[in-house]
Order: C-alpha cells, then structure tokens, then sequence
C-alpha cells in the first residue's frame, strides 16, 4: 500500500539554526499539506500545495519558515533561525483530490530545538 | 472562526467496554467530518469520513455520527480492546472555494483500554 514518506523522523538542533524536512507523497497525488502538532494538541496546517503552487500559507511564519514543492512531487519545509517554541511534530499529508477524498498522514518529524 | 472541542481529553477503560468519544464543532458550515487515530509518536490513520449529508459512517467496531445542525459528532466504539488505546482526533473539513476542503482539528481523546 502506497504511503506518505518524510524524513528524517526524529531532528534534535539548537535554537538559531537552520532545520529542513523533506517528505515524498503517495504517487499521483496532487494536493500535499504541511501541519505542525504541538505536544497535547491537534495538528494546525501550516501550508497546502496544488501540484506546485501554494493554495494556502496563511499561517506559515513566513519571516523563518519556507516551503517548496518544485516540480510538483517532493516538497521541503525548512525553518531558519529555529527557535524554541518550534519543537513540535511536522506532519506531511497529501490527498488525491482536495473535495472528495482523504488526506493521507506520514509518520511525522519531531523536531526538539534546544 | 471555527473551533472544533473534543471531550475528555483523556479516558481510560477496562478491555470490552463500549465507549464514546464526543466532538462538537461552533460553525455548522462544514463540507465533511473525519475522525483519525494517532498512535503515541505517529501519524494519523483516517478512520472514518462522514460527508455532510449522511448521519453517521460504521467500519467494524466503529461507528461515527454526524449532527450539524447542533454542532456535534460521536465515535461509538464496541467492545473495546487494548489495541484501540490511542489518540483520537476529530477534524471538520470546511470548503474553500479556491482551496479545497481544509482540516480543522481538535485536540484529541487520549484513550486506554486497560486489559
């Protein structure tokens, strides 16, 4: 069964410096999502592509956070500074229509910035 | 602005109890609702979609109702074991004209099912 990959699982860095996570969706999907969960709650969407394009960045930080999805596939979401109140799971999600059908979870990166 | 509230936000039962997990939702503009399972340290696994046209959605031990008109969602799970121990979240899935529809979570149900 086709799943949503994401590396690396597990990043532990320092605040100030500079984090990338990488995350590869189930084939053919053109919708992919970026959420960040906090510890306790429910995971808050940071960024949702359509093929290449951003749909939705509206509460991506956008002074330290970025992301890209180039040719429409794979796509990148780096922090630069990271700070403390970054430590979190970063989920990567991908669907193959944006109305009718699922999103689809990766295992996640659980960033810990100290 | 939507805002999704799950209660309790913890739960412990002993193994065959039946159990339900409540949801409640402040805007009933919604497309569909989604209940996921997280395992402690792991993604989310989609367990149930109601669109907003049916009342509720059943797979095996689960099943899932759906009342927008008062703002509400159960999971009913049966005869519990202790593999259902997990977290469960329920999202609304609101309709952007130019987006999509776009997941809005709660906080989660930490459920244990004690042997």
């Amino acid at each position: 069964e086709a799943e949503v990959a994401q590396s690396p699982r597990y990043k532990i860095t320092e605040k100030s410096q500079a984090v990338a996570f990488w995350c590869d969706p189930i084939s053919g999907h053109a919708t992919l999502y970026w959420y960040r969960q906090i510890l306790g709650q429910g995971p808050e969407l940071l960024v949702q592509f359509q093929d290449e394009s951003v749909v939705d960045d509206s509460q991506l930080p956008k002074d330290r956070f970025s992301a890209e999805r180039l040719k429409g596939v794979d796509s990148t979401l780096k922090i630069q500074p990271a700070e403390l109140g970054d430590s979190a799971m970063y989920l990567c999600a991908s669907s193959l229509d944006v109305w009718r059908d699922t999103q689809y979870f990766g295992p996640g990166t659980r960033l810990t910035v100290l | 602005k939507q805002e999704v509230t799950q209660i309790p936000a913890a739960l412990s039962v002993p193994e065959g109890e039946n159990l339900v997990l409540n949801c409640s939702f402040t805007d009933s503009a919604i497309y569909n609702l989604q209940w996921f399972r997280q395992d402690p340290g792991k993604g989310l696994t989609s367990l149930l979609l109601i669109q907003s046209s049916q009342r509720e959605q059943t797979s095996g031990r689960l099943n899932a109702s759906l009342d927008k008109s008062s703002g509400r969602s159960t999971l009913y799970i049966a005869a519990s074991q202790p593999g259902d121990s997990a977290t469960y979240l329920c999202a609304v899935i609101k309709g952007i004209y130019n987006q999509g529809g776009k997941l809005i979570f709660g906080q989660g149900t930490e459920l244990s099912v004690k042997p």
